[in-house]
């Protein structure tokens, strides 16, 4: 079946560097998402990556994929205090409207 | 605009109440979906709309109804709910399928949410 599992609290202090954990089950899966939550916000999308590719990089924010282990993880450098939100890592397969999401992460970010 | 709008924000209604949730976005997009998120869970798809027909109905209970009157717009009627269903109710839309994009990303654009209280 389809799941997305990721740990649900991570803590850094201002200026370290947050990564932010997930493994998913559905191997034909074929994009992989995070997206961003603030408090009281809807989603929005920060990146997503094709199952083909290893790595994606966009200014502060690098996702690596590993589709063996079927782990992706997002790495955001020089983590602010505006980083501080919920991030959900999410599945779909190419051109279908379902997008399955984890549980999210919730990143704190102490000053 | 790259924005999708939900009305109202904040909504406490009466199991016994009707009243309806609304979206709207402009940025030309064919898919419109609701979904549903509790308190420190993830959303949880109810419905998908594609070039104005529902094409997802997540086997959501007939107490939840919702209407697609043209693109742009996407209305959740909601009628003798229960106080479980209390919750954010996100609209999301996506570009929707083309010809082009038939293995494509699915990019989801977000509204706010509107925080339906059920009393």
């Amino acid at each position: 079946g389809e799941d997305v599992e990721q740990s649900l609290f991570l803590s850094v202090r201002e200026g370290d560097s947050s990564v932010i954990n997930c493994t998913y089950t559905d191997s034909s899966s074929t994009y992989l998402y995070w997206y961003k939550q603030e408090p009281g916000a809807g989603l929005q999308l920060l990146t997503y990556i094709f199952s083909n590719m290893d790595m994606k990089q966009d200014q502060r924010l690098t996702v690596l994929l590993n589709k063996k282990d079927k782990h992706l993880s997002l790495r955001i450098a020089d983590t602010q205090t505006g980083d501080s939100a919920i991030y959900f890592c999410a599945e779909s397969k190419g051109g279908g409207f379902k997008t399955i999401f984890g549980a999210g992460t919730r990143l704190f970010v102490k000053a | 605009d790259t924005e999708v709008t939900q009305t109202p924000k904040h909504l406490v209604m009466g199991m016994t109440n009707k009243k309806s949730l609304k979206c709207e976005q402009h940025m030309g997009h064919r898919a419109m979906y609701w979904y549903k998120q509790k308190a420190k869970k993830p959303p949880e798809l109810m419905f998908v709309y594609s070039y104005e027909k529902l094409s997802i109905n997540e086997s959501v209970p007939s107490r939840f109804s919702p209407e697609c009157p043209n693109s742009s717009l996407l209305n959740l009627h909601l009628h003798a709910l229960q106080p479980e269903d209390s919750a954010l109710y996100l609209c999301a839309s996506s570009p929707g399928p083309t010809p082009r994009a038939l293995s494509g990303a699915n990019v989801l654009t977000f509204g706010a949410g509107s925080r339906l209280t059920v009393l």
